[in-house]
């Protein structure tokens, strides 16, 4: 199986400022088959990014994502007050699919 | 407008079977996989399968496999995640998703195995 595991665990940032969240995979992902999404308390997480790179529809372009191989990070350019939130990498290139433990950004 | 509708909270007892349904509106069902994941109180997110609906082709993580079971009704567009006998370390929420990367998300279901 691949194993994610995200870093920081936790992220402590303000509004305004930049966030740098890294995702490291424990072997290549297949074709850049990766993903990201945001958790907000009480609510399904929300698709940010997918295949590593294409942001999902209706996501702010304040997001990015890059990376290939076994190391990508999600980018948030200039933080919102409603961007603070868990942040969770997945990778689908391989069977089982698997997330990492999660980031948490707070302000 | 694309929407994955989850059934509702449930309380059981161990040893008790359940099965909690996921309907899909505003796409062709057999043309994306569905997904379950499940997350524990406090924890992260784990996913469990995956569902073709259109040949039933059906995907378990190692960590899910034998104790769940994936199915789909493609005639009401309705995918299905059961238990044949719940443990209390089945109490968790569990989400529906379309596609392996899921770019729709249900608003999950909340089972509580407690005696």
């Amino acid at each position: 199986e691949n194993v994610l595991t995200q870093s920081p665990a936790t992220l402590s940032l303000s509004p305004g400022e930049r966030a740098t969240l890294s995702c490291g995979a424990s072997q290549s992902v297949s074709s850049s088959y990766l993903a990201w999404y945001q958790q907000k308390p009480g609510l399904a997480p929300r698709l940010l990014i997918y295949d590593a790179s294409s942001r999902a529809t209706g996501i702010p372009d304040r997001f990015s994502g890059s990376g290939s191989g076994t190391d990508f990070t999600l980018t948030i350019s200039r933080l919102e007050p409603e961007d603070f939130a868990v942040y969770y990498c997945q990778q689908y290139g391989s069977s089982p699919v698997t997330f990492g433990q999660g980031t948490k950004l707070e302000s | 407008e694309v929407q994955l509708v989850q059934s509702g909270a449930e309380v059981k007892k161990p040893g008790e079977s359940l099965k909690i349904s996921c309907k899909a509106s505003g796409y062709s069902f057999t043309s994306y996989w569905i997904a379950w994941v499940r997350q524990m109180p406090g924890k992260g997110l784990e996913w469990m399968g995956i569902i073709n609906p259109h040949d039933s082709d059906t995907r378990y993580s190692p960590s899910f496999q034998g104790q769940v079971t994936i199915s789909a009704d493609k005639s009401i567009t309705t995918a299905y995640l059961q238990w044949s006998s719940l443990k209390a370390s089945d109490t968790a929420m569990y989400y529906c998703a379309r596609q392996w990367s899921g770019d729709y998300w249900g608003q999950g279901t909340l089972v509580t195995v407690s005696s």
